[in-house]
Formats: structure tokens, sequence, C-alpha cells
């Protein structure tokens, strides 16, 4: 077990669907980054939030955005869905988001999978 | 830009050594990862290497770096049935950015 917390485990939803996924990162980590694992397109990194703001994008697309609040848990949204959103979603987090640490481990959470119909 | 790649399959026996390979083209990556995803399961740091040695041992696993030819290789010595998963190397940049550029991982089937 990471620490780090994704929910739901699961989601099924139809095309033009709106959806929020939910990371509560490990206790005391203030990055949190997001990535998307599909079987054309692999693992890639979608955006990172550090203690709140966003901090790095990566292939994000404009129908998705994500937060962080206060407490440090994040949320991805996704809209507009189409089919080849269906893909596992990961966070992870980790202590740092920039600066002196240069070795800053990411614990990824057990991800959540959508499908989209 | 950024792109790692690796062989797609590898298959032991059990008790065999599994060797995975994996090139890197971002001369300037500082950290150099390998991670394993089991099915169903999110992905599990195994071990890391910085960017200026050649070679890290930990326990079963020894990672080669070749900086020259950025080719980055894992070594599993007696693989095991629980060995069975996906390896993923992952690079990370020298730059404000600190998300990792992932290969597209190896599927390791190990045969009893």
């Amino acid at each position: 077990d990471s620490g780090v917390t994704q929910t739901p485990k699961h989601l099924i939803t139809a095309t033009g669907q709106r959806v929020t996924l939910r990371c509560s990162p490990r206790s005391g980590d203030l990055s949190v980054y997001w990535y998307q694992q599909s079987l054309d397109q692999g693992l890639q990194f979608l955006i990172q939030y550090y203690n709140g703001e966003e901090r790095a994008k990566g292939n994000i697309l404009e129908r998705f955005s994500a937060q962080q609040f206060p407490d440090l848990h994040s949320e991805l949204n996704l809209s507009s869905l189409e089919l080849g959103d269906s893909a596992l979603y990961f966070c992870a987090s980790s202590v740092a988001g920039t600066g002196v640490l240069l070795y800053n481990e990411q614990f990824f959470g057990p991800g959540t999978r959508l499908t989209v119909l | 830009g950024e792109d790692v790649e690796q062989s797609l399959f590898l298959s032991v026996r059990e008790g065999d050594s599994s060797v995975i390979n994996c090139t890197y083209t971002d001369s300037s990556s500082t950290y150099l990862y390998w991670y394993k995803q089991e099915p169903g399961a999110g992905l599990q740091l195994l071990t890391y290497i910085f960017s200026n040695m050649d070679m890290k041992q930990d326990q079963r696993l020894t990672v080669l770096l070749n900086k020259k030819d950025k080719h980055l290789s894992l070594r599993i010595a007696d693989t095991q049935t629980g060995d069975s998963a996906i390896y993923f190397c992952a690079e990370k940049e020298d730059t404000g950015r600190r998300a990792l550029t992932f290969g597209s991982g190896t599927r390791l089937q190990v045969q009893p």
C-alpha cells in the first residue's frame, strides 16, 4: 500500500458525459501528479500540482482539468468524454515539487479505470 | 523531445536471470527509474539510478546505465513466478518539471 488513495476504483459512463476522479496523496506529500495509461498511448503525464498550484502540464487535453484543494487532495475533471478517453488514470504524490530534492520518489495510487461507452 | 523505448515482451524460466532493456533520449535526465506493475495494481518503484552512476545493485536487482549510449537495463537474478509483471523504465529530467516520462513497458512472463 503506497498510501495514495484514489476513488472510484472503476467508473463506467457514456460519451459526452463529465466525470471527476479523486486522489488523496500520502500524508505530508505536497505534490500530486496525474497520469493516463491507455493501450495506444502508454503511460503519459497529464498534470502536476504542488501545494495547491499548478506546477507542470503534460499531454492534457483542454477537455480535462484538475485542481488541488487546501487539504492537498486533488480532483481530475474529464468532460465531453469520448471513447478514446477510456483508460486507467493514476495519481501519484511526492514530497517536493521542484527545487533541492533531486531524488523525489513518486508514490502511485491504485488507479481509476474509466470506461466510456 | 523525450522518448523512452522498451521491448514489449520477455519470457524466461523460473530461476533464470531476466534482463529488461530500455533506451532514452533526454541527455538531461538526472534519475532513471524502474517501476513494476502487477495486474490490476498501481506502479511500484523497484529501484532508481542517478545519472552519474554506472551500476546499482539492490538484492536480486542490478541496474546498469550506459550514459553514452543512453541505455538502461534491469537484471533480475533468480527470477521467480512472482516477478511476472510489466516493468516500466522512466526518466526524470533535471528541469523544473518533476514528472516522469515512461517507456511502453516490458511484460515479463516467468514460466515454472
